[in-house]
C-alpha cells in the first residue's frame, strides 16, 4: 500500500495562477480532507468528502475548489491564487468503520508570489 | 462551531523528565480526541487518541486523559527523550451530521528535550 499520496511536492505560483494540487489514496477510505498548514500554526481544515460525488466545505473554503468523482482522487482546485494561499497543504483519509485515525500525505508545499 | 485551545505553545523539558500538554474544547458533542506528533517537514503522525467513553489511555511511555465535565485533555509524556523533540497537536472530532469525523486542531505545542 502506497498510502495517502500527494504530487506536487514543492510548487511556485504567481499572483492569480491556477492549480490543482492531486491527492489520491488506495486504502479504500470513504472519508478524505483536505488541510492547510501555515508557519507556526495548526490544520486548518479546507474541504472534505465523505464518499465520491459528495464534498462539503471545512473552516478555510474560500478560494478553493474541490471535485471527487472516484473513491481514491481528492483533486483540489485553487482559482487565482493570492499570497494568503502560501501554505502547506495535507490530504488525509479514514475509513468509516473501526479506528477514527486519519492518514495524511506527505504534503505539498505551495508558495504564491 | 468546534473550538479548541492548546497550552503551552512551548515547552522545554530535561531528558527524563515528564511533560504535559493540555487541551479544552468547546463543543460538548465532541467524542474523538487524537493526538499527533509533527517533525520538522514531515507529516502529522497519530500517536494516541482517546473516545469519550473512557478517561484514560495509556502506550507505554504516553498516556492521554479525558475530562469530559471540564472539557479538556492532556498529553502526559514520561520519562522523555531527545527523539520526542517535536511539534504536538491535539484535535477534536465530533458528532457532526453524519459522523463525518472532521478534526479541529489545536495551535500546536512545540516539545525541545535537552540532553
Amino acid at each position: 500500500n502506497a498510502g495517502v499520496t500527494q504530487t506536487p511536492k514543492f510548487r511556485i505560483l504567481k499572483i492569480g495562477q491556477s492549480m490543482t494540487l492531486q491527492c489520491a489514496q488506495d486504502m479504500n477510505h470513504n472519508y478524505m480532507y483536505w488541510y492547510r498548514q501555515d508557519p507556526g500554526m495548526g490544520l486548518k481544515l479546507i474541504y472534505y468528502s465523505v464518499g465520491a460525488g459528495i464534498t462539503d466545505k471545512g473552516e478555510v473554503p474560500n478560494g478553493y475548489n474541490v471535485s471527487r468523482s472516484t473513491t481514491e482522487d481528492f483533486p483540489l482546485r485553487l482559482e487565482l491564487a493570492a499570497p494568503s494561499q502560501t501554505s502547506v497543504y495535507f490530504c488525509a483519509s479514514r475509513t468509516t468503520s473501526g479506528t477514527y485515525e486519519q492518514y495524511f500525505g506527505p504534503g505539498t508545499r505551495l508558495t504564491v508570489t | 462551531g468546534e473550538n479548541v485551545e492548546q497550552h503551552p505553545s512551548t515547552l522545554s523539558v530535561q531528558e527524563g523528565d515528564s511533560a504535559v500538554i493540555k487541551c479544552t474544547y468547546s463543543d460538548s458533542a465532541s467524542n474523538y480526541f487524537p493526538w499527533y506528533k509533527q517533525e520538522l517537514g514531515k507529516r502529522p503522525q497519530l500517536i494516541i487518541d482517546i473516545r469519550s467513553n473512557v478517561g484514560e489511555k495509556k502506550d507505554q511511555r504516553i498516556a492521554v486523559t479525558l475530562n469530559k465535565t471540564a472539557k479538556h485533555f492532556s498529553l502526559h509524556i514520561t520519562e522523555t527523550q531527545p527523539e520526542d523533540s517535536a511539534v504536538y497537536f491535539c484535535a477534536a472530532s465530533g458528532p457532526w451530521p453524519s459522523n463525518t469525523g472532521k478534526l479541529i486542531f489545536g495551535q500546536g505545542t512545540t516539545l525541545q528535550v535537552k540532553p
